[in-house]
Formats: C-alpha cells, structure tokens, sequence
C-alpha cells in the first residue's frame, strides 16, 4: 500500500515563530487532507488539498502532487496551535478512497 | 458543514463485555464509513470500511468477529468490541463521506476512548 512519511517528528516553536511540516507520499494520490488532533483527540480539518495551494488564515498548504509531497505552514505560531498534525492521503487504487495517515509531527508552541 | 457525532466519547467496561460504539453523520448522509484506531503516541490505523447495507471490509489483522460493524443506515454506523480484553483499550475514530460529494473529502468524529479493565 501507499506509504505516508511525516517530518519532522517532533518541532518545538517559541510563540510568534514560523514553520514547515512536510509530508511525503510514495505513490500518486487522489486525496489528501492535513488534520490537527487537539489534545482531546479530536481531529480538525485543515486542508483539502490533491494539489495546488490554499491558505485559511495562518495556515497555508501546498501539494506537488507531481513530486509526490506537501507542505504545511504554520506563521505566527500560537500556543493554541500545539497538538499533532497528520497528513493522509488515499491513492486512486485504494477500495473506497481510504485514507493512509502519516506518522504525525507533534506541535508544542511554548509562550 | 459537515459532522459526525461519536457516541459515547468515554467508556469503561469488564473484560468479556461487548461494548457499541456509534458513528452518525448529522448533517449528511454517507454511504462509506471508515473506522480507525488509534494507540497512545501513535498515527490511526484503519480496521474497516463501512459501507451503506453490505458487509464491512476489514483491514489485514482486523478480527472480524471481534470488531463487529453494521451500516443500517446513510447516517449511522455501529463499532461493536464483543468480548473485550484489555488489550483492546484503545481510541476508536470513525469518519465519513458525504455521499455524491464531488471531492473525497473525510471529516472525523470526536472519537470514543475505550479502557477494558
């Protein structure tokens, strides 16, 4: 099946910085969404997003679906931004478009 | 928007009891639903897809038996554990799609913590 890498890990931010998360898939896909898990367990919505680039305020994702990975931006990181961001994607093979998650890169935003 | 409800978010159980968990899209109807579980620490694995009246598909593993799924409806999608051990605490997510949706979309329950003493 299709494999999902996140890096890095783990990331450390003092509030007010920037950062990139990456996310690499090793196959084409059809679907691709970040998630946020706050500390609850509950995974927010992110970003739908194959291909291309969107930005929801903050955040912005870009996917190169051609070479098969993506970008997650966080700018002027906020405390509440902490949790764990996992890409996902489902390869057009996949029986019912299910989705593969990646490892996680795990946020802690300090004040 | 689009949401799905989980029920119960917390449970606690006896080893050999079987626990139900429920999945429900409230604002639209999904004929495929997806199960995952997920251990401390680590990424969501799925067990199962879920469909609209026929029998799940589970991943390579999964026990079929022991983690019983039922589709009845367009907006609801039940997880059983029978038997429970404690092996099988764990954080149990369902999630869906919305039906005729153009994208592939997912959107996530808030999931049900399970601990089997």
């Amino acid at each position: 099946g299709i494999q999902v890498e996140q890096s890095p890990p783990d990331l450390i931010l003092q509030e007010g910085a920037n950062s990139t998360l990456r996310c690499n898939f090793s196959d084409s896909v059809n679907n691709l969404q970040w998630f946020h898990q706050n500390p609850w367990g509950q995974l927010i919505n992110l970003f739908y997003i194959p291909s291309g680039t969107k930005q929801n305020g903050r955040l912005s994702a870009t996917t190169v679906a051609t070479e098969r990975y993506s970008l997650l931006y966080i700018s002027s990181s906020q405390t509440t931004d902490s949790g764990v961001y996992f890409c996902a994607v489902s390869a057009p093979k996949a029986a019912g478009n299910k989705l593969t998650f990646g490892g996680g890169t795990r946020v802690l935003v300090k004040p | 928007g689009a949401v799905v409800s989980q029920h119960p978010s917390w449970v606690i159980c006896k080893s050999g009891t079987s626990v139900k968990i429920e999945c429900r899209s409230l604002d639209f109807q999904a004929t495929t639903m997806f199960w995952y579980r997920q251990f401390p620490k680590q990424s969501l694995m799925l067990m199962a897809t879920s469909n609209e009246g026929s029998k799940a598909t589970y991943e390579q593993g999964v026990e079929k038996d022991k983690f019983l799924i039922n589709h009845a409806s367009l907006t609801l999608s039940t997880l059983t554990v029978t038997s429970a051990h404690p092996e099988d605490s764990s954080f149990y997510i369902c999630s869906a799609r919305r039906a005729g949706a153009v994208t592939g979309e997912l959107f996530f329950g808030e999931g049900s913590r399970l601990t089997v003493l």
